[in-house]
């Protein structure tokens, strides 16, 4: 019964592959985001979504592409993986005008 | 299933007061347990506990786990409206260094 799911939950790869990372949230919320942990555990927002329209778009390489199927669904495709890429990637989610947002658990990308 | 519970859900003081935030847990694997405040945008890392019984300090915030009873709290002393915040716990849970989070704690100071 999870909220928030990514998919998958490990991710190893070689520099240079395409990958795509699927974010789901059944909580009925119109608001989506995806954040990268650094080395340091801090969070940084890396784009925002609210009702398939991007709200949030940080400063992030364009190899990384974030799309919107739907309101529950907000998917990371990054191209041309580098090794500075490895991290761990969060989605969440929240409903406008609320500042309550629920994390799914992350998903470990390794580049090698 | 892994999963980080944390209290109150809100909390509503004036400033100046002393609050506690609490946030337990229960997981299969332990590594460390990480509290944050959410504003606006991305959450902000406030502490990163591993061991029993130290207590992490920054300025009016500290923050201490007892993993014996599983749990950590983290105290806000002289509260400024500038605190008025979602507080969120979260637990990794081992190598892969992935999160389980709590559902936050709404802190509203008031002046």
């Amino acid at each position: 019964d999870t909220a928030v799911s990514q998919t998958p939950k490990y991710l190893v790869t070689q520099m240079g592959n395409d990958k795509s990372i699927k974010c789901e949230q059944n909580l009925g919320h119109d608001t989506m985001y995806w954040y990268k942990q650094d080395s340091k555990k801090f969070l940084k927002i890396m784009f925002s979504y609210n009702n398939k329209e991007l709200i949030i778009n940080e400063t992030v390489p364009n190899r990384f592409s974030p799309k919107s199927p739907d309101k529950a669904h907000l998917n990371l495709h990054i191209n041309s993986l580098e090794l500075g890429d490895s991290a761990v990637y969060f989605c969440a989610s929240s409903q406008q005008g609320k500042d309550e947002a629920f994390f799914g658990q992350g998903t470990r990308l390794t580049v090698v | 299933e892994d999963k980080v519970v944390q209290s109150p859900l809100s909390l509503v003081v004036h400033e100046g007061d002393t609050v506690t935030l609490n946030c337990s847990y229960e997981v299969t694997n332990f590594r460390s347990l990480l509290w944050y405040k959410q504003e606006k945008k991305a959450p902000t890392f406030l502490f990163m506990l591993t061991s029993s019984g130290i207590e992490k300090k920054s300025g009016r915030l500290s923050s201490i786990l007892d993993k014996k009873e599983l749990f950590s709290i983290l105290n806000i002393t002289a509260t400024q409206t500038g605190d008025s915040a979602i507080y969120l716990c979260a637990v990794d849970t081992g190598g892969s260094e992935k999160l389980v989070f709590g559902k936050g704690t709404k802190l509203t100071v008031n002046p």
